[in-house]
């Protein structure tokens, strides 16, 4: 079955680095976009970013441009999102979530807390 | 950027009614709208897409009508198992957005 497993999550202070993973199972991972959205305690979803399923195409939410990199390993069935210069803002679960019928976001999963604080 | 917005924020619903939940784009989205379940603690589960259209596994209780910036996910009979919150998705422009959420909870 359609498996995505996120990691990497964890305290940080501001202005520093963070790298988030996503390993992907029980589907073509190289046929797929994925996205990153993420959701602020006791917030609503906000979409972070997505990656083409080759790679070549790559788009961001405006909170996060610049500063935020979607990347992926189709060797290693692995979605990355590199975080630089982290804000308290961006303290949040961080889900990936399967695209493969046109940012139809069909399987998610169960997310990682980044919590930027001092 | 698409402004979605949902309606109500909050939906009391005895188990067996009906629920109607809304979602408006501040701009047309043709029929590029899905419709996400969360349940505390769990990630987003998708329900509708195109619209209208159940994804694999979502029962016939749950449709999804509208076009353009009006639309409406409609539970025919509440089962204990969909108080939850709800967001619409809009997908035809970069970036995706979200409504804000409406949480159907027992009344």
């Amino acid at each position: 079955q359609v498996q995505l497993v996120e990691s990497g999550g964890g305290v940080v202070q501001p202005g520093r680095s963070l790298r988030l993973s996503c390993a992907a199972s029980g589907f073509t991972f190289s046929n797929c976009a994925i996205h990153w959205v993420r959701q602020a305690p006791g917030k609503g979803l906000e979409w972070v970013a997505v990656i083409s399923y080759d790679g070549s195409n790559k788009y961001y939410g405006d909170s996060v441009k610049g500063r935020f990199t979607i990347s992926r390993d189709n060797s290693k069935n692995t979605l990355y999102l590199q975080m630089n210069s982290l804000r308290a803002e961006d303290t949040a679960v961080y889900y990936c979530a399967r695209d493969e019928l046109g940012a139809i976001l069909d399987y998610w999963g169960q997310g990682t807390l980044v919590t930027v604080s001092s | 950027e698409i402004v979605m917005t949902q309606s109500p924020a909050t939906l009391s619903v005895s188990p067996g009614e009906r629920a109607t939940l809304s979602c408006r784009a501040s701009q047309s989205v043709s029929s590029h709208l899905a419709w996400y379940q969360q349940k505390p603690g769990q990630a987003p589960r998708l329900l509708i897409y195109g619209a209208s259209t159940r994804a694999t596994g979502i029962p016939a209780r749950f449709s999804g009508s509208g076009s353009g910036t009006e639309f409406t996910l409609t539970i025919s009979s509440l089962q204990s198992e969909d108080f939850a919150v709800y967001y619409c998705q809009q997908y035809t422009n970069w970036p995706v957005t979200f409504g804000q959420g409406t949480k159907v909870e027992i009344k």
